[in-house]
């Protein structure tokens, strides 16, 4: 089975622009996390999307944004880069459905390998 | 609100020795407790994880962790390090099922593992 696929791997851009990254989960998952990984900050949820629904958000202002298509694939948008907005953006994806229902007590979360994002 | 500390920020070995990585984790309740590691430029892979249970829990690569509940800790041993580990590692925590973080992990700042020959 594929592991979780994040694309692109890296990514440049300049302060003022907007980025959009993608994350394809494990087929099967249906829930998706994000999170921000830097030197120092460490490792900070950024939002977590399961049915297409934001279910949980992190402290992070609006530029941060994100959502989920049916088919559990998601997408995170960061606008009006600022410098302080390079970073390892982490996905995560968990299987949270059986026999049709939710299952949230033994989730594990998988990690994609990163979109790495540089701003000049 | 939750929080997760691992004391020790970077720990050098000798191949073949034994490793011990501390975390402590603040939470009113027993959380789920995992431990991840990364390896340079890479995502985070599942090494283990404590739902419930059996407080010694084993799992991949040879590491084990155990869970005290009146310490509030979750270390990480290994009985012999071989070069390949060296890495981060992080310890992290989730609320339990009921909550609203289904998928919130909250974590550690890391501990740097370097192994010398």
């Amino acid at each position: 089975k594929a592991g979780v696929t994040q694309t692109p791997r890296y990514l440049i851009k300049t302060r003022g622009q907007q980025v959009t990254l993608s994350c394809s989960p494990i087929s099967g998952h249906r829930s998706v996390s994000w999170y921000q990984q830097t030197p120092g900050q460490g490792l900070q949820f950024l939002f977590e999307y399961f049915s297409e629904t934001q279910r949980n958000k992190g402290n992070f202002p609006g530029r941060f944004s994100g959502r989920q298509f049916s088919n559990s694939r998601s997408e995170m948008n960061v606008s009006t880069l600022e410098l302080g907005d390079s970073a390892l953006y982490l996905c995560a994806s968990s299987l949270v459905v059986a026999g049709g229902q939710p299952i949230f007590s033994f989730n594990e979360q998988f990690f994609g390998p990163g979109t790495r994002l540089t701003v000049l | 609100a939750q929080s997760v500390t691992q004391p020790d920020i970077h720990i050098t070995v000798s191949e073949g020795a034994s490793l011990e990585l501390r975390c402590n984790y603040s939470y009113g309740a027993t959380p789920y407790l995992f431990w991840y590691v990364q390896s340079p430029g890479q995502g985070l892979q599942l090494l283990l994880k404590y739902f419930s249970g059996d407080t010694l829990v084993q799992g991949i690569k040879g590491f084990e962790a155990e869970f005290k509940r009146s310490q509030s800790s979750f270390n990480l041993r290994k009985p012999s390090v071989h070069w390949s580990d060296a890495a981060e590692y992080f310890c992290a925590v989730r609320l339990e099922a009921g909550g609203t973080s289904y998928g919130k992990l909250t974590f550690g700042q890391g501990t740097i593992l370097t192994v010398h020959p």
